[in-house]
């Protein structure tokens, strides 16, 4: 079945560091991909988005590249900051109107 | 808009003991999810609405879960009875009709802030 793995955290940078969250799915067709951040206490919500083959979504500093070749929607960002600590979660969906399929989420501590 | 509602953010209980939650979406969506949080198991969808009608419900764990939806503002997730393991964050989320121009995408789910359970 279709599904997400993402790299397992927590992931702990420095503030400044270079982030590279990785992201692969396993999907037939042409599914949309996505990135939510939960931060603590909160829901998730949508940080980025692509929905064809190279793609760039970014938002916040934060980029992640549709890559069909490889199945992979990494998420990087070049500086990140303390207020960057929360729980990135990797999702694609297949049709509009289907569920989103999550990743199990990975928790990102930054350190001043 | 204040996005989506839930209530109570917050619920202790017994073991044994009926618990309803539950979730206002936002106004003019569609599309309705409830999830389930835990640090063992991760994010689950347990059950979506379209249109107010359950489209898929192979989440919910087993018959002491259920939810209702009965009108496109409102909608609720009983457990009875309730069990220790039911302890989670349970989240709403909804998202707008197919073909409308939005902003974020018809695509984008919009989570409320979460139900923390504890059942004792």
């Amino acid at each position: 079945g279709d599904s997400v793995t993402q790299m397992e955290g927590p992931v702990t940078l420095s503030e400044e560091a270079f982030l590279t969250i990785n992201c692969t799915y396993t999907a037939t067709g042409y599914p949309s991909l996505f990135w939510y951040v939960q931060y603590p206490g909160e829901g998730l919500q949508l940080l980025l988005k692509a929905t064809k083959a190279d793609d760039k979504g970014s938002n916040k500093g934060f980029e992640a590249t549709y890559r069909k070749e490889t199945t992979s929607f990494h998420l990087e960002k070049g500086s990140v900051q303390v207020s960057d600590s929360a729980v990135y979660f990797c999702a694609l969906m297949k049709n509009r109107d289907d569920k989103i399929i999550f990743g199990k989420g990975t928790r990102l501590h930054i350190l001043p | 808009d204040a996005g989506v509602i839930q209530s109570p953010r917050h619920e202790v209980t017994e073991m044994g003991q009926e618990v309803t939650l539950r979730c206002k979406p936002i106004s003019g969506h569609n599309s309705l999810f409830w999830y389930r949080q835990t640090m063992m198991r991760g994010l689950e969808l347990l059950i979506y609405f379209n249109n107010n009608v359950p489209i898929d419900d192979s989440g919910m764990p087993e018959d002491r879960f259920s939810a209702k939806m009965p009108n496109a503002s409102f909608s609720t997730l009983k457990i009875q009875p309730s069990e220790p393991r039911d302890s989670a964050v349970y989240f709403c989320a909804s998202s707008f009709p197919l073909g409308e121009a939005v902003s974020g995408g018809t695509d984008t789910q919009y989570f409320g802030p979460g139900t923390r359970l504890t059942v004792l």
